[in-house]
């Protein structure tokens, strides 16, 4: 089964800046990988789907890559905003298990 | 296009009682999978459905927690008896199936509190 891994695991910065959040994965065959934000007592909610057969997907200010060879997927948030804090998720869509996440606050 | 229902949002048992969670997915979405997630974790697969056939449920565990989806489109999710530890929100999510483009979406999820 996949193992997939989220670092850091909270990250604080000051509205403005540019941030990478990372998700690291142990089987690099061909599945597609989903990024997910979740709000405090709600359910998550879909940011990015890349396929497999693609790099990059973007949308807004938010950018997610995929790099099968070196199991890990990135997503990009430009001009973080205080709305951006929340706890971010990813996962493939061929088993969606998920690791814990990495929390994101953004300072006013 | 409506999203995924989920009921109730809220529920709170004592330890040893029964509860059940019913989870309406989006229309035509093949895939249905069950979450339960600790407050501070991460969402903890519980069971996969493919239409009304079990994909995987080997984090499931059977001997208090059942789940069916008998026609292929809602589902339930039980626990009987319950436990301390079994708070938490429970998640329902369904996609369009496995293979490429599939997203999966979320439900609001049910809290539920066991004391």
């Amino acid at each position: 089964k996949q193992e997939v891994t989220q670092i850091p695991a909270a990250l604080s910065v000051p509205e403005g800046e540019n941030l990478v959040l990372n998700c690291s994965f142990t089987d690099s065959a061909i599945y597609n990988l989903q990024w997910f934000r979740q709000d405090p007592g709600k359910g998550l909610t879909s940011l990015l789907l890349i396929q497999s057969s693609q790099r990059e997907q973007t949308s807004g200010r938010l950018n997610a890559s995929l790099d099968k060879s070196s199991g890990r997927s990135t997503l990009y948030i430009a001009a973080s905003q205080p709305g951006d804090s929340a706890t971010y998720l990813c996962a493939f869509n061929n088993d969606m298990r998920f690791g814990a996440g990495t929390r994101l606050t953004v300072k006013p | 296009e409506a999203g995924v229902a989920q009921s109730p949002r809220y529920k709170i048992i004592e330890k040893r009682q029964s509860v059940a969670f019913w989870c309406n997915p989006i229309s035509g979405h093949a895939t249905l999978y069950w979450y339960q997630q600790i407050l501070g974790q991460g969402p903890k697969l519980l069971i996969q459905f493919q239409n009304n056939g079990v994909v995987d449920d080997s984090q499931l565990p059977k001997d208090r927690f059942s789940a069916e989806r008998l026609k292929g489109v809602d589902s339930t999710l039980k626990i009987q008896p319950a436990k301390l530890e079994d708070s938490a929100v429970y998640l329902c999510a369904s996609s369009l199936g496995p293979g490429a483009s599939t997203e999966a979406f979320f439900g609001q999820g049910t809290r539920l509190t066991v004391v």
